[in-house]
């Protein structure tokens, strides 16, 4: 069955650390993944997408996330955290076919500490 | 500017009442979604549409139903059959059902049983 997994419920993060988000995918064909973000109350606004090529993709607001085929895993990741950065992140996957959608994981809480 | 229109942000509902949710898009975007937000849950898929007058159920369907008469909008009834309707709801759309569309979301819908 197609799923993704986000480890992490919640993150604290220093403002100016890095950070990096974690996603596990499973997907029996070649993924579409997706990172996505939320603030409290809001929609989700996306902030990268991988559809094919090269594997370091570049996002909004200084993302960037890395797929790495033989881990199953599209990380996020930023180089110096901003306390507007808090907010809620959802990692995706698919769709691969006409007639399905996207999978969501659960979510992670970025929480950023000053 | 395009978007998609959620109304209302808020909305309060009596036990055993139905209520519907709109989802309005000016994207041309042929195919629309209703997923269901709860806490540490993340979004789960109740309803989508490829095309106008075809709707396929998700994974929690069960006390919930749509109609898409036009290919601008995609309401959707809470009925009195969902136990637990308290939640957050986004309506999202994507340029087709096909493979790797990435979707845009609308700002929510909060509904409250009281």
């Amino acid at each position: 069955a197609q799923s993704v997994t986000q480890p992490d419920i919640h993150i604290t993060v220093s403002e100016g650390a890095s950070l990096e988000l974690r996603c596990n995918y499973s997907y029996g064909a070649t993924p579409y993944l997706f990172w996505y973000v939320q603030s409290p109350g809001q929609g989700l606004q996306l902030l990268l997408k991988y559809f094919s090529g090269d594997t370091l993709v570049q996002g909004i607001k200084g993302f960037e996330a890395e797929f790495k085929r033989s881990q199953s895993s599209f990380n996020l990741r930023k180089p110096s955290v901003h306390w507007s950065d808090a907010a809620e992140y959802f990692c995706a996957v698919g769709p691969n076919q006409a007639g399905t959608a996207l999978i969501f994981g659960k979510g992670t809480t970025l929480s950023v500490s000053s | 500017d395009g978007g998609i229109t959620q109304s209302p942000k808020y909305l309060f509902r009596k036990e055993g009442q139905n209520v519907t949710l709109s989802c309005e898009q000016n994207l041309n975007h042929d195919a629309m979604y209703w997923y269901r937000q709860d806490p540490g849950q993340g979004l789960r898929l109740i309803y989508y549409s490829q095309i106008v007058n075809d709707f396929q159920k998700g994974d929690i369907a069960e006390g919930y139903s749509v109609s898409r008469e036009k290919k601008e909008s995609f309401p959707l009834t809470v009925t009195s059959a969902q136990k637990n309707p308290t939640a957050f709801y986004l309506c999202a759309s994507t340029p087709g059902a096909g493979r790797g569309t990435e979707a845009f979301f609308g700002q929510g819908t909060r509904l409250t049983v009281v």
